[in-house]
């Protein structure tokens, strides 16, 4: 799986976008883009995944740019309780010796401030 | 957590005592997986399983054995617990059934301290 190479740490206002970028340089035709948070103290929380096209689901938004080698995940009006680390994870997702396993890194943490 | 029960949520132990850790979920998944996080290591995984009876090692399994009899439980033991195996310790769950859809849901945790 590609490795992936995300800001330590970034801050955002409440109420304001949150736009978390991950770089993938690396990333070949068959890996997806997978996006999980984890909040203080919880299980990783699975928030959105594509592979080349624009994804957008009731928690974020993610923009692949167009040679793959990174993305943006894009939480629209962060609260508070979107404090958290965020992980980007690059994998293929099929084949026979495929564990399925996630490889994290160490993420985003991102402190959203009142 | 998606139907996902991990117990206990907290164990105190002492060296070279047993410990068993269980994940049960009620989405009938295949795929169960157990990890470890710690500081500075993100999280690992131990052992996984893609079916009843069916176990696999993941990078982190020296010391551990996991079991799984039914669909519903994926059972993490610690054979004689050892102080370097103090972690937080997560089961996950997957359907894996397509590309795309290899989303992983986490249980809440379990807190193990081996003293």
């Amino acid at each position: 799986d590609a490795k992936t190479t995300q800001p330590p740490s970034m801050d955002c206002a409440e109420g304001r976008a949150a736009n978390l970028p991950c770089n993938h340089s690396t990333i070949s035709g068959n890996e997806y883009v997978y996006w999980y948070r984890q909040i203080h103290s919880q299980g990783p929380q699975y928030i959105i995944h594509g592979l080349k096209n624009n994804e957008t689901n009731e928690m974020a938004s993610l923009i692949i740019t167009e040679d793959r080698k990174s993305s943006t995940l894009i939480l629209p009006h962060a609260t508070l309780r979107d404090t958290a680390v965020y992980y980007c994870i690059v994998r293929v997702d099929e084949g026979s010796s495929n564990t399925g396993k996630l490889i994290f890194g160490q993420g985003t943490t991102l402190q959203v401030k009142p | 957590d998606a139907g996902i029960t991990q117990s206990p949520r907290h164990k105190v132990t002492e060296t070279g005592t047993p410990v068993t850790l269980r994940c049960h979920q009620t989405e009938n998944h295949r795929y169960m997986y157990w990890y470890r996080q710690d500081p500075g290591h993100g999280l690992r995984l131990i052992h996984y399983s893609y079916g009843v009876k069916d176990t696999d090692k993941g990078e982190v399994s020296d010391g551990y054995s996991v079991s799984r009899s039914k669909t519903e439980d994926f059972l993490l033991t610690l054979e004689s617990a050892t102080s370097s195996q103090t972690s937080v310790y997560f089961c996950a769950i997957s359907d894996r059934q397509g590309f795309g859809k290899n989303i992983q849901y986490f249980g809440a945790g379990t807190r193990l301290s081996v003293l």
